[in-house]
């Protein structure tokens, strides 16, 4: 089946603790993005990849860090929470290849709070 | 930079009533436009898009209609159900392969 995977889904951490989110697409997706929810505040971007080592910060990169080693793979890093990132997160994919009219595949989501 | 601004809401309608809910873009060149769904506790799933002017996209007894002119992508069912509650997000695909989301916009369908 084809899907966006997080993990965790939800996440209780403290502040100062490195965490990593991770996200894993089976769809050979090139581009890949993470979104945080707030409410009144939408989707905000994080950060995005179009590729393998190609990463670009998104609106809300401060305090974020991303890589992407492997095409599948997306992983979200906190090196130093703050309760201000207590937030709903989400990972999406998409195929690239020079069309537009192809979506974004979300996964399930983690919530996380940092107290 | 693209945007996209929709109403934001809350909607909160009558079972059977008619919904439309607005979305405007602003982007350079020809993107891309989606319809997405989050119902209670889910992540986003596509209900439906277009790709170039006049297109209409529909799905589940919704439809949107991509006006150029306009620049505009408005959601639209004659009908809402109380299973129709859900936050309503409008986007774009912009020629850099890029998306953009709008604020969303919250649905309530009372009984």
């Amino acid at each position: 089946e084809a899907q966006v995977t997080q993990n965790p889904r939800y996440l209780i951490t403290v502040t100062g603790k490195k965490l990593t989110v991770t996200c894993s697409q089976n769809m050979n997706h090139e581009y890949m993005s993470w979104y945080r929810q707030d409410p009144g505040l939408g989707l905000r971007q994080i950060y995005y990849s179009m590729n393998v080592e190609v990463t670009d910060k998104g609106d809300v990169p401060e305090g974020y860090k991303v890589s992407r080693k492997e095409k599948r793979n997306f992983p979200l890093i906190l090196e130093s929470p703050s309760p201000n990132q207590t937030s709903l997160y989400f990972c999406a994919s998409s195929l690239l290849g020079g069309i537009t009219n192809t979506e974004a595949f979300f996964g399930q989501g983690t919530r996380l709070t940092v107290v | 930079g693209d945007s996209v601004t929709q109403m934001e809401g809350p909607v909160t309608l009558s079972e059977e009533a008619c919904l439309t809910i607005n979305c405007t873009y602003t982007a350079t060149g020809y993107p891309s436009l989606f319809w997405y769904v989050q119902y209670p506790g889910e992540g986003l799933q596509l209900l439906l898009k277009a790709t170039k002017a006049d297109d209409k996209g529909s799905n589940k007894g919704f439809e949107a209609t991509y006006r150029k002119e306009t620049t505009s992508f408005h959601l639209e069912k004659g009908s809402v159900q109380v299973s129709d509650s859900a936050v309503y997000f409008c986007a774009l695909k912009d020629y850099g392969q890029n998306f953009v989301f709008g604020p969303g916009t919250r649905l309530s369908v009372l009984p």
